[in-house]
């Protein structure tokens, strides 16, 4: 069964700094790995999706790359404001159920004025 | 806009009651999905629909029925709800083929009393 962990839990920065967000996954032979922002009480907005040909995805400020053999993937956020503070959910696809993307804990981030 | 649809946005149950949650998505997607959201466990996938006419377990399908209605719709039912069943509730589609993400919709909050 995948497994996917988000590090750190929580991440607090001033507004302005770049920052990383890492994502393990235990199976690596996944097909796409997908990154989902959640604000609070609201639903999941999609930021990136790397294919398993890929080795990373940019929109904006955010870069996405993907180490298939290594099960991980990690969320480059560019010079952080207090609009990107929001859980930051990555989800590799899993093939145990039709094509399920399995979710990690998220990272919350907050990024202060 | 084009996305995903839920309705209702929030909904209160007495124990044993029934209800079904709705989803329709305007992507024209093969595939449909409806994961639950708890806190400390993440989203976990209930039920899932790949392609019009077939349905299928996910992870946690006990206590839920579900309907795809036609290549839009994909409804959730709850036959006799629990307390156990509080949550949030999300619906998601995608196409069928791999390397293409999950668009979700905003989600419903249920509370079961």
């Amino acid at each position: 069964k995948q497994e996917v962990t988000q590090i750190p839990a929580a991440l607090s920065v001033p507004e302005g700094e770049n920052l990383v967000l890492n994502c393990s996954f235990t199976d690596s032979a996944i097909y796409n790995l997908q990154w989902f922002r959640q604000d609070p009480g609201k639903g999941l907005t999609s930021l990136l999706l790397i294919q398993s040909s890929q080795r990373e995805q940019t929109s904006g400020r955010l870069n996405a790359s993907l180490d298939k053999s290594s099960g991980r993937s990690t969320l480059y956020i560019a010079a952080s404001q207090p609009g990107d503070s929001a859980t930051y959910l990555c989800a590799p696809e899993d093939d145990n159920y039709g094509q399920n993307f399995v979710f990690g804990p998220g990272t919350r981030l907050s990024v202060l004025p | 806009n084009a996305g995903v649809t839920q309705t209702p946005k929030f909904q209160v149950l007495k124990t044993g009651q029934s209800m079904t949650l709705q989803c329709a998505q305007d992507m024209n997607h093969n595939s449909m999905y409806w994961y639950r959201q708890d806190p400390g466990m993440g989203l976990r996938l209930i039920y899932y629909s790949a392609s019009e006419g077939t349905t299928d377990k996910g992870e946690v399908p006990n206590g839920y029925n579900v309907s795809r209605l036609n290549k839009r719709e994909f409804s959730l039912r709850l036959e006799s709800a629990a307390p156990s069943q509080t949550s949030v509730y999300f619906c998601a589609s995608s196409e069928y083929y791999r390397n293409y993400g999950y668009t979700f919709g905003s989600g419903t909050r249920l509370t079961v009393v």
